[in-house]
């Protein structure tokens, strides 16, 4: 199947910075992209989808100016937590999804372990 | 390395049952997930094994055996709504999930 890399694996850091994590598709256009955040024993959340050069649409109780998702190109979109705190902390995904509308499927990352002290 | 094993496609008839088996090689091990994925949406999450034994919610059902590798995921009473793609993922030591490709399950009326 389709590879997507995410990058980092995991990351550690200090209350208030902003922390980045990419998410690559390596050998298809990814016309879409959706970012899930995962607590511990509980399921994947939906947090934004994104589609190539336009706004990522959020799902309800997520805020757009915390959870920055820029998807400029067909390959690669951008999660940036800002002013992240303690609470941040958690296990965030992307999986990405290649032309073809609905029918195709989507690929996902390894995943980015966030903690913030 | 690390690898989760799953068949590519099912068939079943509307009102049977059917078991889907992942088997899996990971470096750790942190909980295993079943997620649905109807064709163009995400994944929905189904289940969460970190124990052995069956799980039970509603008409889907989730086994664990650690020492096996394995897991399966059974649904009773299939409706033509059921029709999707069922995903096996397991949460390595280093917390990164690991994920089979994937089942696509035809139901047939």
């Amino acid at each position: 199947g389709a590879v997507v890399s995410q990058h980092p694996s995991w990351v550690i850091c200090k209350s208030g910075t902003s922390v980045k994590i990419e998410c690559r598709s390596l050998d298809f256009q990814a016309t879409t992209m959706f970012w899930y955040r995962q607590f511990p024993k509980q399921s994947l959340m939906l947090m934004a989808t994104s589609n190539e050069g336009s706004k990522a649409t959020y799902e309800q109780g997520v805020e757009k100016d915390k959870f920055l998702i820029n998807h400029a190109s067909l390959t690669l979109s951008t999660l940036t937590v800002t002013s992240a705190h303690p609470e941040d902390s958690s296990f965030y995904i992307c999986s990405a999804r290649g032309e073809g509308g609905g029918d195709t499927e989507a690929f996902f990352g390894q995943g980015t372990r966030l903690t913030v002290v | 390395g690390q690898n989760i094993d799953q068949p590519t496609e099912m068939t079943a008839t509307e009102g049977a049952i059917v078991q889907i088996n992942c088997t899996y090689q990971t470096s750790g091990f942190n909980g295993l997930f079943w997620y649905q994925q109807h064709a163009g949406e995400a994944p929905t999450f189904l289940s969460y094994n970190v124990l052995d034994g069956l799980e039970e919610k509603g008409r889907f059902s989730s086994f664990l055996s650690r020492s096996k590798g394995y897991s399966y995921l059974l649904l009773k009473e299939l409706q033509m709504k059921d029709s999707a793609s069922y995903l096996c993922a397991v949460m390595d030591s280093n917390y990164q999930l690991i994920w089979g490709a994937g089942t696509k399950l035809i139901i047939k009326p």
